[in-house]
């Protein structure tokens, strides 16, 4: 059973540019949940999707948006990069009910912007 | 004032040494909390739940104190494989995780 595929693994954009992440969750798993994890950081919360509908939001700009999709996968999109988007950014899913050991996190793409 | 915050470290402990980490929080809404391990740019896994009563796992035990939003793991017989950062996590709101920076431990020969 594949758990959390994250892709690509690794990335580097000019800052100004744009920049879409992917996430295919866990079989079983419909709620997807993105965070970014900064050099020497814990990760932090970005955004929690279920039902194709952005259900929860961290202290994000604008710049960051999300989808679902019908399949339950997701993409992270970023816009008008900024040096400090500079990150590991993890995608972890669950079920909607969930206990922690629902959450699986996938390993990660790394982005880097110069 | 952070939601989570933890001692950074590094905590550096020879093989065989017992090691406690502290972690207090700052949202009393919060539902459940975690210990997460996280290697050398990988992802971070789930080490352990934290119980009000305490809970142990191996060498590993973890506590919550409510009253004081204060949350604890201690690590006994470390070996050279628990070198990591440890994270500590609280799940609140629509079953968000919010984690502290992570406490880095080097165990040594």
């Amino acid at each position: 059973d594949a758990g959390v595929t994250q892709s690509p693994t690794h990335l580097i954009k000019t800052r100004g540019q744009q920049v879409t992440l992917r996430c295919s969750p866990k079989s079983g798993h419909d709620t997807v949940s993105w965070y970014q994890q900064a050099l020497g950081q814990g990760p932090q919360f970005i955004f929690q999707y279920y039902e194709e509908e952005e259900r929860q939001r961290g202290n994000f700009p604008d710049r960051f948006s999300g989808h679902q999709f019908p399949n339950y996968s997701s993409e992270l999109n970023v816009n008008a990069l900024l040096l400090g988007d500079s990150a590991l950014y993890l995608c972890a899913s669950s079920p909607l009910s969930v206990t922690n050991y629902g959450y699986t996190f996938g390993s990660g793409t790394r982005l880097t912007v110069v | 004032r952070k939601e989570v915050e933890q001692d950074p470290g590094p905590f550096n402990v020879p093989e065989g040494a017992t090691v406690a980490f502290n972690c207090t929080y700052s949202n009393s809404a919060s539902q459940s909390f975690f210990w997460y391990r996280q290697d050398c740019r990988k992802e971070p896994k789930l080490l352990m739940s934290v119980y009000s009563s305490g809970n142990e796992d191996g060498r590993f035990t973890a506590q919550l104190n409510r009253a004081s939003q204060y949350i604890s793991l201690l690590i006994r017989d470390s070996k050279l494989s628990d070198s990591a950062t440890y994270l500590c996590v609280a799940l609140s709101g629509y079953s968000t995780l919010t984690f502290g920076k992570g406490t880095m431990l080097l165990v040594s020969p």
